[in-house]
């Protein structure tokens, strides 16, 4: 059983537009959302995190947006760029939790993402 | 500062061979995870070692996967033997603090093909 859904599988932006992936969890005891970025030949790099408490976190062109009652949240890149271009990967964890898999990161399966110049 | 290195980048093995996966988290970081991506699905949790400890390995797929960490220094995961599904990429991650556990720091990974 998949806990975090992630869509669209591919996204194809053209430069300048926003880039927007979404994802779904299923374990209400989630309580942190970080979005990791993966260039090839690379391991994944935290991008940007959310906490429930929250519905909205920016940093630069990032913005997570958060939605508890529907549990959801998004990634939006304002701005796309080519190098922006790479795989990215949602993730939910239980902080402060440990055991019975808690003590890990719970992935999507990623979004390619591509930005045409 | 270093970060996180894996080793080998990339190994193709037979059926029923044994192969021996090393990572070197970053300097001072207690924690080491492992996670394995099978192509097309998503990355998934192994274990994790608190300094030579290991504090939670419900992840690991069966008794044929071997994870250490002697010294509390760098880790090993051994496969052995070898199956077609044990095919993916094993990535290990560390942190510092595991009350923050979004700081996790992820290497290159190991890109294991198993014929």
């Amino acid at each position: 059983q998949q806990q975090v859904k992630q869509s669209p599988q591919s996204l194809i932006v053209q430069k300048g537009g926003i880039s927007i992936i979404n994802c779904a969890y299923e374990n209400t005891a989630f309580d942190y959302f970080p979005w990791y970025q993966q260039f090839p030949g690379k391991g994944p790099a935290l991008l940007i995190a959310i906490r429930p408490d929250v519905s909205e976190k920016k940093e630069g062109r990032f913005t997570i947006s958060f939605n508890k009652s529907a549990k959801q949240f998004s990634l939006h890149i304002m701005d796309s760029q080519p190098g922006d271009s790479a795989t990215y990967f949602c993730a939910a964890s239980i902080v402060g939790y440990s055991g019975g898999g808690a003590d890990g990161l719970t992935f999507g399966k990623g979004t390619h993402l591509i930005i045409q110049p | 500062e270093a970060g996180v290195t894996q080793f080998p980048s990339h190994s193709v093995i037979e059926k029923g061979q044994t192969v021996t996966l090393r990572c070197d988290p970053i300097s001072g970081h207690d924690n080491l995870y492992w996670y394995r991506r099978v192509m097309g699905k998503e990355i998934k949790f192994l274990l994790h070692f608190v300094k030579e400890s290991k504090q939670d390995e419900s992840g690991m797929p069966n008794n044929r996967f071997l994870a250490e960490r002697t010294g509390g220094t760098y880790s090993t995961l051994k496969v052995q033997p070898a199956e077609l599904e044990d095919s993916g990429v094993y990535f290990c991650a560390s942190s510092q603090d595991r009350g923050r556990k979004e700081t996790q720091y992820f290497g290159p990974g190991t890109r294991l093909l198993v014929l």
